[in-house]
């Protein structure tokens, strides 16, 4: 069975400050992670996958299969950053089937 | 086009109406997919069609009836509907399953209520 988790429902940072949003996972093989951010009344949409190691908007994850986990990270936080953000996992043997975790709400204060 | 879209936005049914959702896109992919999200949740899915047949239900109700008409279309028949079936309805598109950009797009979403 997969499984994602992230163990913060909400997360509260300020403007400038560095951020973190957890995700750990339990799979058995080599599985792919992703992170969506889902904004304000907006579409939810693809933010990060580990195969493709690139930093967007400033975020950065890095696969720790040792650690099973996944984090998102981000120097600097940005106001604009603000948002609702879903870890995800898709298995080799699951096909398409992308397993979300529960989602941690980021709000960066002014 | 890279966009996943859906109509209508908003809907109001009653529990013996017969309605639908539709999904559109013209990126090529030959995945398409349906998931439900309740607020502050993450999406359920409900359906996958790869190359337009349906190869995933993850045991939705009856009540829900999925079309894929061709490679760009995807529609989601509603029918007796229940008030707990009321959230955000999701559609995604991806390329095929094995290929190596596999990453899922999503739509906007169709606020679905049920009175």
């Amino acid at each position: 069975a997969q499984r994602v988790t992230q163990p913060e429902k909400l997360l509260s940072v300020f403007k400038g400050a560095p951020v973190e949003l957890k995700c750990n996972y339990s799979y058995s093989g080599s599985p792919e992670l992703f992170w969506y951010v889902q904004y304000s009344r907006q579409r939810l949409q693809l933010l990060l996958r580990h195969i493709s190691r690139e930093s967007i908007k400033g975020f950065t994850a890095d696969l720790n299969k040792g650690e099973t986990s996944f984090h998102l990270k981000k120097p600097f936080a940005q106001e604009e950053d603000s948002a609702m953000y879903y870890c995800a996992l898709r298995g080799g043997t699951s096909g398409s089937r992308l397993t979300f975790g529960e989602g941690t709400q980021l709000t960066v204060n002014p | 086009d890279t966009e996943v879209t859906q109509t209508p936005k908003h809907l109001v049914m009653g529990m013996t109406n017969k309605k639908s959702l539709k999904c559109e896109q013209h990126m090529g992919h030959r995945a398409m997919y349906w998931y439900k999200q309740k607020a502050k949740k993450p999406p359920e899915l409900m359906f996958v069609y790869s190359y337009e047949k349906l190869s995933i239900n993850e045991s939705v109700p009856s009540r829900f009836s999925p079309e894929c008409p061709n490679s760009s279309l995807l529609n989601l028949h509603l029918h007796a509907l229940q008030p707990e079936d009321s959230a955000l309805y999701l559609c995604a598109s991806s390329q095929p399953i094995l290929a190596k950009e596999n990453e899922q797009y999503f739509g906007p979403g169709t606020r679905l209520t049920v009175t």
